[in-house]
């Protein structure tokens, strides 16, 4: 089993959609939690990073889960230039530190 | 700030070729990361340094690769023998922190062997 798990996609949505994705995580020692958004070919970029009480940036909605450890990201309004690959990255200390990189999910937004 | 910079961005070479893929992190940033990306594996940690020493080597796959990173500002990833299994995005990021703080990407290099 992956350590973090994502659904691949691809959801096809139209422009003004409300989407969302979900991620679970395995290890429960999991300290971290944050979304990058990589573009066709492109380097991932942090979206955002994912806070236990939830937190929002604009149209973009973070929740966490630590008891079913489960990660969701909510596109409200979602616009043709949110079409992406959407990665959910877990950290925990006891592993040096790394960043766990789920396999991403594939967003297609079409007008 | 240039960002995380790569060299070369594109390498195609033959199997067995030595390849030496190049980083230079964010001025300032004092932990620098190579992952690599496939479509079969996702991103992988392959190493990290701190301080420009080596913390964690695990996810180096075999004795063929290996990192140095002489000074704060440059890092290498070579593999020797290449083969055509390490056919990947090769990227590098740099953070100002440990591992778990913001990372910031290069381009990345893509790497064909044949």
């Amino acid at each position: 089993r992956k350590e973090v798990e994502q659904d691949p996609g691809p959801f096809n949505v139209p422009e003004g959609a409300t989407v969302a994705f979900n991620c679970t995580y395995s290890n429960s020692a999991s300290q971290s939690f944050f979304w990058y958004r990589q573009d066709c070919r492109k380097e991932p970029k942090l979206l955002m990073s994912v806070y236990s009480s939830g937190n929002e940036d604009g149209r973009f909605t973070a929740q966490l889960n630590r008891a079913s450890q489960y990660i969701s990201l909510l596109i409200r309004d979602s616009k043709l230039s949110d079409s992406a690959t959407y990665l959910c990255v877990v950290l925990h200390y006891n592993q040096g530190g790394k960043l766990i990189f789920g396999q991403g999910t594939e967003l297609s937004v079409k007008p | 700030d240039a960002g995380v910079i790569q060299s070369p961005r594109h390498e195609v070479t033959e199997m067995g070729q030595e390849v030496t893929l190049r980083c230079k992190p964010i001025s300032g940033h004092n932990s620098l990361f190579w992952y690599r990306q496939t479509m079969m594996r996702g991103l992988e940690l392959l190493i990290y340094f701190n301080n420009n020493v080596p913390i964690d080597d695990s996810g180096m796959p075999e004795d063929r690769f290996s990192a140095k990173m002489p000074n704060a500002s440059f890092s290498t990833l070579k593999i020797q023998p290449s083969e055509p299994r390490d056919s990947a995005v090769y990227f590098c990021a740099s953070s100002g922190g440990l591992a778990g703080t913001v990372e910031y990407f290069g381009p990345g290099t893509r790497l064909t062997v044949t």
